[in-house]
């Protein structure tokens, strides 16, 4: 069964407002996950490491005032897409190990974001 | 810079058949690769990995090769089935980077047809 669980599947807004991603880790605790970006027919992109109690470690040109991290607990991270623009609309998916630093990443099933 | 590249966009295969998917990369300090099966409007779904300290990796009717010197890795699916029918991505990471960072390639999509 599913071990990463994200929400929502699918989101539209308009141009200029907010967005907030939710990534669950089900029945175990994720000190880090990981927010990746995947553009139409492009591979997917890791944006940044979401670290629990402390700062969210962004890719290099990844805008961390615009997709603002917060990993609040041992079990959840968020992403929020702020001001968004037709641009950021993309598919969004984040992810979490169920083991050690060497295990397979478990994706949840990603949302689509359409600003319009 | 593309540092793992999948140069087939798609597959066509029939059912029964072997299924093989290549991938390429750059960067020498990768030493752990998987391969991940994605349906439209999903996440991917971790299949199978491999060490670069083994050059075979088997589970069931997946296999991963890996040639360290020609930077080359591939998946044998056999035989084939309508539901391998997805898009397969190749991804890799580092040891020095305490694995966390992983890098996939473009993808290609597999179609198995009965």
């Amino acid at each position: 069964g599913a071990v990463v669980s994200q929400h929502p599947s699918r989101v539209i807004c308009k141009s200029g407002t907010s967005v907030k991603i939710e990534c669950r880790s089900l029945d175990f605790q994720a000190t880090t996950m990981f927010w990746y970006r995947q553009f139409p027919k492009k591979s997917l992109m890791l944006m940044a490491t979401s670290n629990e109690g402390s700062k969210a470690t962004y890719e290099q040109g990844v805008e961390k005032d615009k997709f603002l991290i917060n990993h609040a607990s041992l079990t959840l991270s968020t992403l929020t897409v702020t001001s968004a623009h037709p641009e950021d609309s993309s598919f969004y998916i984040c992810s979490a190990r169920l083991g050690g630093y060497n295990s397979p990443l478990h994706f949840g099933n990603g949302t689509r974001l359409t600003v319009t | 810079d593309q540092q793992v590249k999948q140069n087939s966009p798609s597959l066509s295969v029939q059912e029964g058949r072997i299924s093989i998917l290549n991938c390429d990369y750059t960067n020498s300090m990768f030493d752990y690769f998987l391969w991940y099966k994605k349906y439209p409007a999903e996440g991917p779904t971790f299949l199978i990995s491999i060490s670069s300290i083994k050059d075979k990796n088997e589970d069931g009717r997946f296999t991963v090769f890996l040639n360290k010197s020609a930077k080359h890795l591939s998946l044998h699916i056999v035989p084939s089935q309508p539901g391998d029918s997805a898009v397969y991505f190749c991804a890799a990471s580092a040891s020095n980077t305490g694995f966390q960072k992983l890098v996939f390639g473009t993808g290609t999509r597999l179609l198995v047809s009965p």
